[in-house]
């Protein structure tokens, strides 16, 4: 059965760094096509595609966010860390993490259930 | 950026109706297309892939059509279970770019 966990603070001041950590089971993120992508959710709003990484490393960011998203992985630990500098109230959302596999034409076939951060002073 | 929208915003159904739901692509996106639900407090659930076809363990009341920018979600016989939002979203695979669309809420009649 394939999971997804994601974990972190719910709440962040303005200017601080966030670090969401997304653990997974049930597959590897080294078997070649495998890839994770953390998308997020601002209260009431549609989803919004943040970032990407791949089986080979391959990185991927929201254009308009590309100064302030990192995206990691940890192969040994199963588990991929997004960060994003410089926080604002305006990024308050619940924060996904969702697998892309191969034989779903990599679309996010599995979803952790989320993780809601708020930004505020 | 492709940018992809939904309509109507929202939809009232009543169970056992048929319900479509359009989704529109402001450039090809091939068969590049999947659609989600989500209901409240819930992570989105994968419904359709590659525009057509059925995730695992979705109901067969469920199908997807259209390619390019085209694109319908059809639930055939509405369940209680399925009132709940609806996004669509391309995924260009190379370089990686994903875009979803505004939703389509579908709620009881």
């Amino acid at each position: 059965q394939v999971t997804l966990r994601e974990s972190g603070p719910a709440l962040v001041k303005p200017t601080q760094t966030l670090t969401l950590a997304c653990t997974f089971s049930g597959f590897s993120l080294s078997t070649r096509g495998m890839c994770v992508s953390w998308v997020r959710q601002p209260p009431g709003k549609a989803l919004e595609w943040l970032a990407f990484i791949d089986w080979d490393d391959d990185k991927y960011y929201r254009a308009s966010l590309k100064t302030r998203l990192t995206i990691s992985k940890d192969t040994s630990k199963n588990q991929v860390v997004l960060t994003m500098t410089n926080m604002d109230p305006v990024d308050t959302a619940t924060y996904y993490c969702a697998r892309m596999a191969p034989d779903t034409a990599h679309a996010f076939d599995i979803w952790g259930q989320g993780a809601m951060v708020t930004v505020s002073s | 950026e492709i940018v992809m929208t939904q309509s109507p915003a929202t939809l009232s159904v009543s169970p056992g109706e048929r319900a479509t739901l359009s989704c529109r692509a402001s450039q090809s996106v091939s068969s590049n297309l999947a659609w989600y639900q989500q209901k409240p407090g819930q992570a989105p659930r994968l419904l359709i892939y590659g525009a057509s076809t059925r995730a695992t363990g979705i109901p067969a009341r469920f199908s997807g059509s259209g390619s390019g920018t085209e694109f319908t979600l059809t639930i055939s016989s509405l369940q209680s279970e399925d009132f709940a939002v609806y996004f669509c979203q391309q995924y260009k695979n190379w370089p990686p770019l994903f875009t979803f669309g505004p939703g389509t809420k579908v709620d009881i009649k």
